[in-house]
């Protein structure tokens, strides 16, 4: 079946640092891939998505390559701030439209 | 935007207690969906519904049921709550394909004593 797998956190930063959170995935043909956020006390957020091989999702400073050849979708951004402090999750959707999810990578950004 | 709104953000009930979790959405989509997520597990889908008096067993649905009676209403039923149902359970929508991914609620917390 499909399935998600992110690194593990938690993810320490300070302020300004490059962030990568890994991300890959098992899948048949062409899922649909996406990235919410979760800051504390709230639901999941949509924060970007790519549906075909090489397109580039982005948002808020983040981005992430929808690289089919790797099965990946890692997230990036250039230079964190103290309010990128959340729970990251990697999903995808294929076919039926259900989610799955990688297990979620916790991320702290130091000031 | 759409709406989705879940009834509790926090929740205790003892072990044993019939517990009902409230999901309305304030648009007329079709699928509906009921997760709940744990530490170091992410979120596992117990439910889900593509349509009214339509239910669909996700990957963990032992313990739980659901009703959906109305197109906007989906509801997540405890029927008898056991401690190790402690979680954050999280309610979410989907429109326009898997493309589009989906809007999820706040959550609600439910702790069971």
């Amino acid at each position: 079946g499909n399935s998600v797998t992110q690194m593990e956190g938690p993810v320490t930063l300070s302020e300004e640092a490059f962030l990568t959170i890994n991300c890959t995935y098992t899948a048949t043909g062409y899922p649909s891939l996406f990235w919410y956020v979760q800051y504390p006390g709230e639901g999941l957020q949509l924060l970007l998505k790519a549906t075909k091989a090489d397109d580039k999702g982005s948002n808020k400073g983040f981005e992430a390559t929808y690289r089919k050849e790797t099965t990946s979708f890692h997230l990036e951004k250039g230079s964190v701030q103290v309010s990128d402090s959340a729970v990251y999750f990697c999903a995808l959707s294929q076919g039926a439209q259900k989610l799955v999810f990688g297990q979620g990578t916790r991320l702290t950004i130091n000031p | 935007d759409v709406k989705v709104t879940q009834s509790s953000r926090y929740l205790v009930k003892r072990t044993g207690e019939k517990v009902f979790l409230e999901c309305v959405q304030d648009m007329d989509h079709e699928n509906m969906f009921w997760y709940r997520q744990d530490p170091g597990l992410g979120l596992r889908l117990i439910y889900f519904s593509y349509d009214v008096k339509m239910k669909e067993k996700g990957d963990i649905p032992e313990g739980y049921s659901v009703s959906r009676e109305k197109k906007e209403r989906f509801s997540l039923i405890l029927e008898s709550a056991s401690t190790n149902q402690t979680s954050m359970y999280l309610c979410a929508i989907s429109y326009g394909g898997g493309a589009h991914g989906y809007t999820f609620g706040s959550g609600t917390r439910l702790t069971v004593v």
